[in-house]
């Protein structure tokens, strides 16, 4: 089965600088996606960004971009201009081709005003 | 657009009983996945539908079952309830499946007591 892991339960930012969720995932397949979701207190899970294995090309979406490094099996997520509405827990996931989800432990994101 | 709708939004049940979950996807979405969340487990999958077909199910024992119906409204079923069955239950709705965009639920708070 797949593995995801965060190894960071919490992170802060100040407000306005630039934060990276680290990820890391174990898989023997070579076609996948990854993701990272965004669940604030209102508990609904948001996608923040995705990412298709055979692409080489970083995903990005507005201030948030990631770091695939497929060979590393590595997915980070850095969060730049930080804004007091991206405090959140973060959860990586990987999907497989079966569609099942494996999610990391999540990491809570702290913004300091 | 409406979102994915899951009802209802809290439930105390008594160990033994059984109970019932609804979601209701997006509007032409066609696969419904459900998830576990509890603070020491995560987020685990629990099954994916797929126009009336389980396509994928997780490790969850018997007692966890689902369908789908023809609209594709889903339903989940836990019996037999337990103390450890206490979670989010989150459900999530996409056009044919995970690595399309998957939209989530705002969940259903079980509490078995």
């Amino acid at each position: 089965a797949q593995t995801v892991t965060q190894s960071q339960p919490e992170m802060s930012v100040q407000e306005a600088e630039t934060v990276t969720l680290s990820c890391t995932y174990d898989t023997s397949e070579s076609d996948y996606y990854l993701f990272w979701y965004k669940q604030p207190p209102s508990r609904q899970m948001i996608l923040v960004i995705r990412q298709e294995a055979y692409k080489q090309q970083n995903a990005t979406e507005n201030r948030f971009s990631v770091n695939f490094q497929k060979a590393a099996k590595s997915f980070s997520l850095k969060i730049s201009d930080s804004q007091l509405g991206d405090a959140a827990m973060y959860f990586c996931a990987y999907l497989d081709r079966g569609n099942q989800f494996y999610f990391g432990t999540g990491t809570s994101l702290t913004v300091i005003p | 657009k409406a979102g994915v709708t899951q009802t209802p939004r809290y439930l105390i049940k008594t160990r033994g009983q059984q109970v019932t979950l609804s979601c209701s996807p997006i509007s032409g979405h066609r696969s419904v996945s459900w998830y576990q969340q509890t603070p020491g487990q995560g987020l685990q999958f629990l099954f994916e539908y797929f126009s009336e077909t389980q396509r994928n199910k997780g490790n969850f024992p018997g007692r966890f079952s689902g369908r789908q119906f023809s609209n594709s409204r889903s339903e989940m079923n836990v019996s037999t309830l337990e103390l450890g069955d206490s979670a989010l239950y989150l459900c999530a709705s996409s056009f044919q499946g995970m690595n399309t965009e998957a939209f989530f639920g705002q969940g259903t708070r079980l509490t078995v007591v």
